[in-house]
């Protein structure tokens, strides 16, 4: 089945505990994104990458890191959590971004930093 | 940049009755147009997509929507509500290439009235 893996569904975690989420595809998608989504704000995007060593800034960056070594998996890393980093969080893949194929989203990583 | 306006926040219909949700983008040339359903605690399931073509697009769950230039309009459309609909709706819009990738709509809450 064609689908984006997201790994916790739930965390919680403490102030400054480096933590990371796990993203991985399995379509051969070349292009991969995070997104946060917040109460009245809709989803914004963190980093995205368009495809293997290739990464870069969405709207919301700062506080994050990706990595995109292979082309299924694209990590998202919180070195030093902070509260306002409690959200809802979702990755995404396309085939090809801008194209106009679509996005395939995973089922989210709800995480709470107290 | 890119940006897409949803104008309703709260949406309350009676079951049975009929349904439309705005949608409003700015983008200087036509771009690709998406609307995703969010049932609560779940991920984005894609609803309809508008590429190019036809103006009218039928999706999935009985729902379609009307791309209109004139108005840089999107707004998803449903003859007859269920009590199942009940869920965030994020209008969607992907400008083509470049680094805007995929902007989100703040979404509406529908509410459906027995």
């Amino acid at each position: 089945e064609a689908q984006v893996t997201q790994n916790p569904r739930y965390l919680i975690t403490v102030t400054g505990k480096k933590l990371t989420v796990t993203c991985s595809q399995n379509m051969n998608h070349e292009y991969m994104s995070w997104y946060r989504q917040d109460p009245g704000l809709g989803l914004r995007q963190i980093y995205y990458s368009m495809n293997v060593e290739v990464t870069d800034k969405g709207d919301v960056p700062e506080g994050y890191k990706v990595s995109r070594k292979e082309k299924r998996n694209f990590p998202l890393i919180l070195e030093s959590p902070s509260p306002n980093q409690t959200s809802l969080y979702f990755c995404a893949s396309s085939f090809q971004q801008g194209a106009g194929y679509g996005y395939t989203f995973g089922s989210g990583t709800r995480l709470t930093v107290v | 940049a890119q940006s897409v306006t949803q104008p309703d926040i709260h949406i309350t219909v009676s079951e049975g009755a009929s349904l439309e949700l705005r949608c409003n983008y700015s983008y200087g040339a036509t771009p690709y147009l998406f609307w995703y359903v969010q049932s609560p605690g779940q991920g984005l399931q894609l609803l309809l997509k508008y590429f190019s073509g036809d103006t009218l697009v039928q999706g999935i769950k009985g729902f379609e929507a009307e791309f209109k230039r004139s108005q840089s309009s999107f707004n998803l459309r449903k003859p007859s509500v269920h009590w199942s609909d009940a869920a965030e709706y994020f209008c969607a819009v992907d400008s083509g290439g470049g680094a805007d990738g995929l902007t989100f709509g703040k979404g509406t809450h529908l509410i459906i009235q027995p």
